[in-house]
């Protein structure tokens, strides 16, 4: 199976700072379709995951477009350009290039 | 709106079944490949079960194989996770998401495994 290792483990950040959570793969991402299945979820306290981003990069259309991702083959990047209050939670990744789906072990993100 | 409710959780001895549904609107669920993703308390998630659009295949997590029944009922829109067997470390909440159609979470449902 495809391990997915996210750093850093939790985030303690102000409200207005950035974020930066990183993803590593151990195998490349890159399906023979030319895609890579690599993605983003939130889950903040008490709910249900919510979608962030998809194919690395690509925003759903009701996130905000202070979150951004990045990266390729094996490294990839979930950036916050200024944290907000609603952002805090669980963030995951998780690989649907490979079977079976497997998430990251999750970066708790803080609120100072 | 897309809506997946799932249902069917509750507290089951051990060895015994539970059948799990999802409910699914506001989008064609009948071109989805869909799965089970499960979150034991105050762990990390992970991919249960899937099966293809059509029904026609599906695919287990190697501790659930052989205990557990994905399907789909196209019809209804419905999804459905048989679990036999059930064992303590079946204890979580239990999502069903179409991760490559636009990856919507559900609420989720509690089972809980214990005697």
């Amino acid at each position: 199976d495809v391990v997915m290792t996210q750093t850093p483990v939790s985030l303690s950040l102000a409200i207005g700072q950035p974020a930066s959570i990183s993803c590593k793969s151990s195998q490349s991402l890159l399906g023979t379709s030319g895609k890579t299945f690599l993605n983003w979820i939130l889950q903040r306290p008490g709910q249900s995951p919510k979608r962030l981003i998809y194919q690395v990069s690509k925003l759903y259309s009701e996130v905000p477009d202070r979150f951004s991702g990045s990266g390729s083959e094996t490294e990839f990047t979930l950036k916050i350009s200024r944290v907000e209050a609603e952002d805090l939670g669980v963030y995951y990744c998780w690989q649907g290039t490979h079977f079976p789906l497997t998430f990251g072990s999750g970066t708790k993100l803080e609120i100072k | 709106e897309v809506q997946l409710v799932e249902s069917g959780g509750g507290l089951v001895q051990p060895g015994r079944s539970l059948k799990l549904s999802c409910a699914a609107s506001g989008f064609t669920f009948s071109n989805y490949y869909m799965a089970w993703v499960r979150q034991a308390p105050t762990k990390g998630l992970e991919w249960v079960a899937s099966i293809t659009n059509s029904g026609g295949s599906t695919y287990y997590r190697d501790s659930v194989k052989g205990r557990f029944t994905i399907s789909r009922d196209n019809a209804k829109s419905t999804l459905y996770l048989q679990m036999d067997s059930l064992r303590s470390e079946d204890t979580a909440t239990y999502y069903c998401t179409p991760p490559f159609g636009g990856a919507y979470w559900g609420q989720g449902t509690l089972v809980t495994v214990s005697s």
